[in-house]
């Protein structure tokens, strides 16, 4: 069975700083998502990371993918109020079934 | 355009009622998902569709739920004789089949939810 954890799972950090949330997965997987969810919203999507070694950037967040490690990383640069959320990562070992990871909740304080 | 849309947004029942959910996908967007939310966990498969069968019904957790799609599109989740345990968020996801790289995967999008609440 495939599991997918996160860690940390509660986040607090002041804005300008720098942090990295992980997610491991226990099976082989090439295609690893990130999803954002917002206080009683649904989840967006984030990155998409469909090869070993494969980084994504968008503004304050780089995503990336070590598949023979089956580790994902998410790192934050230089924190905003903005970035406080949820932060799941998903993986699947069939193209369709996803499993999610429990969620880190990130909270940035002024 | 148009994202995933669910309805109702909340749902309040007593415990023993059934219940129906809706979900419509992305126009064009061939597989759809359910999947539940309870409060600080995780997302929890339930169910997916590819056009209107359901290859995998493997994440619904009695026989008391069920979901069925139309015409590749709208899709209902049925919960009968609910129970309190029932309580969560149900999502629904769409998606297509996408190509990057020579390699194909299924970016889901996401409807807002509905809030069951069984009393």
């Amino acid at each position: 069975e495939l599991k997918v954890e996160q860690n940390p799972l509660f986040l607090s950090m002041q804005e300008g700083k720098n942090y990295t949330i992980y997610c491991n997965y226990s099976t082989t997987s090439d295609r690893l998502y990130w999803y954002r969810q917002d206080p009683g919203k649904s989840l967006e999507s984030l990155f998409v990371l469909l090869s070993n070694g494969a980084v994504k950037q968008e503004g304050r967040l780089m995503a990336s993918l070590d598949t023979k490690a089956r580790l994902s990383t998410l790192h934050i640069t230089a924190a905003v109020h903005d970035l406080s959320a949820t932060y799941f990562c998903a993986t699947g070992g069939s193209n369709y079934k996803l499993t999610f990871g429990k969620g880190t909740l990130l909270t940035v304080n002024p | 355009g148009a994202g995933v849309s669910q309805s109702p947004s909340n749902k309040v029942t007593e415990k023993g009622k059934d219940v129906e959910l809706r979900c419509d996908p992305i126009s064009g967007h061939t597989a759809l998902y359910w999947y539940r939310q309870s409060l600080g966990q995780g997302l929890e498969f339930l169910i997916y569709f590819q056009g209107n069968s359901a290859p995998d019904k493997s994440g619904l957790p009695s026989d008391r739920f069920s979901a069925e799609r139309t015409g590749g599109s709208v899709s209902t989740l049925t919960i009968q004789r609910t129970q309190q345990e029932d309580s969560a968020v149900y999502l629904c996801a769409s998606s297509l089949y996408l190509w990057e790289m020579a390699v194909s995967f299924n970016e889901q999008f996401f409807g807002p939810g509905t809030r069951l609440t069984v009393l």
